[in-house]
């Protein structure tokens, strides 16, 4: 069993829906949660950070961690064709002293203007 | 203020050659963590590295694969005697010390192993 599950997709949308992305994992020593952007044949893009159960809010973003239920979402508000990208995520359990970052598969997202 | 920087973008080699893959971390960034991104496949961790220090390299495979990261210059990600399994594309991140977590990953180099 992989450690983080991710729906790989593809996700096609319309522009101006809400698009809802999804991760579940099994490690519970994970704390620190991220999303990132990826474009095709670029580096990833650090959207989202968040630590332990809770919700955050960037702009047409919003990170969601249910640590309980070990499942972490990314909600686009208003998505638009530039957010055609892979969505992934990624945890990891320690930060003062620097861990590695596990990732989930990513999702492929299309928004269709 | 320049991002994570690595080189070369593309790098071709024939089975039984090294590649050497650099990176040089957004500046004031103490921490370099290198991951590998195989065709269809998402990143996987190989190894984490602090100024003339391995921190981490349970990701790196056994054989063949070394790095590091000396008091000056850029990290270094070195393959021996390359085989096509090890075409992939690989990502080095850098993060400032005291929030390693937050991973700031460069463009990557996209080795091709002919």
């Amino acid at each position: 069993q992989k450690e983080v599950e991710q729906d790989p997709g593809p996700l096609s949308v319309p522009e101006g829906a809400i698009v809802s992305l999804n991760c579940t994992y099994s490690n519970s020593a994970f704390q620190y949660f991220m999303w990132y952007r990826q474009y095709s044949r670029k580096g990833p893009e650090l959207l989202m950070y968040t630590y332990s159960s809770g919700n955050k809010e960037d702009g047409r973003f919003t990170a969601q961690v249910d640590k309980s239920s070990k499942y972490i979402s990314l909600f686009i508000r208003d998505s638009q064709p530039s957010d055609s990208a892979t969505y992934l995520c990624a945890m990891s359990a320690r930060e003062t002293s620097g861990s590695r970052l596990t990732f989930g598969e990513g999702t492929q997202l299309t928004v269709n203007p | 203020n320049a991002g994570v920087m690595q080189n070369p973008r593309h790098l071709v080699r024939r089975r039984g050659q090294e590649a050497r893959l650099r990176c040089s971390p957004m500046k004031g960034h103490s921490h370099v963590y290198w991951y590998r991104q195989l065709p269809e496949e998402g990143l996987k961790f190989m190894v984490y590295l602090q100024k003339e220090n391995i921190i981490d390299e349970s990701g790196m495979p056994k054989e063949r694969f070394s790095a590091e990261f000396p008091k000056e210059g850029p990290s270094i990600l070195r393959i021996q005697q390359v085989v096509r399994g090890d075409s992939a594309a690989y990502f080095c991140a850098s993060s400032p010390q005291g929030a390693a977590d937050t991973q700031y990953f460069g463009p990557g180099t996209r080795l091709t192993v002919l």
